[in-house]
């Protein structure tokens, strides 16, 4: 059946450091991809979002990049703060964003 | 505008019993899905309504799972009897519109002991 991996399940860094999470999906004919953010007792919110017809995306300090030839899709979080402490869902779903299939999810600590 | 909002936030039953959690997705929100988290793992698609018919059901786990959302607006997601293996929490996410985007709820912790 469909999946996505999402990886690392774990990630910290320095305040001001990038962050990098990546994920891989297996059914080709997915082209939505969105990204939410999850903090601690809050419910998940959609971040960012890319469609298949563009390779890369970008809204002030993160990015999204699309290799749909690898199927492979990255969230890049530049100049990190504490406040991007969260858990962070990659996410595959076909063109009307109905049945989604999410990653793992990937805990992000920011240390001050 | 209000978000989704799922009752109750958290839930303890027994093995064997029957519990029923609820969903009301955004005013106007015709799309509803249900989704299931079990700790560390990714969040799991359920099953999705269109108003009130189910466009896809395949990832329900087996029939003591039962979603019904009668008149098009809130849903409930009942379980019965529950199993441990049930624990886990339950989301809920509504969308409009052509970009369809989804917007959860805040989820339903349920503890199965």
């Amino acid at each position: 059946g469909e999946n996505v991996e999402q990886h690392p399940s774990t990630l910290s860094v320095q305040e001001g450091d990038s962050a990098v999470i990546k994920c891989t999906y297996s059914d080709s004919a997915s082209n939505y991809f969105p990204w939410y953010k999850q903090e601690l007792g809050k419910r998940p919110q959609l971040i960012i979002d890319i469609r298949s017809n563009v390779g890369e995306k970008k809204d002030q300090r993160i990015a999204v990049t699309l290799n749909k030839t690898a199927k492979h899709f990255s969230l890049h979080i530049t100049e990190t703060q504490p406040e991007d402490s969260a858990v962070y869902f990659c996410a595959a779903s076909d063109a009307g964003g109905f049945k989604t299939i999410f990653g793992a999810g990937t805990r992000l600590f920011v240390k001050a | 505008e209000a978000g989704v909002t799922q009752f109750p936030s958290h839930s303890v039953i027994e093995k064997g019993q029957t519990v029923t959690l609820r969903c009301d997705p955004i005013s106007g929100h015709d799309n509803l899905y249900w989704y299931r988290r079990v700790m560390g793992k990714e969040i799991k698609f359920l099953l999705h309504f269109v108003k009130e018919s189910k466009q896809d059901e395949s990832g329900m786990p087996n029939n003591r799972f039962l979603a019904e959302r009668t008149g098009g607006t809130y849903s409930t997601l009942k379980v019965q009897p529950a199993e441990l293996e049930d624990s886990g929490v339950y989301f809920c996410a509504s969308s409009h519109g052509a970009k369809n985007i989804q917007y959860f709820g805040a989820g339903t912790r349920l503890s199965v002991l």
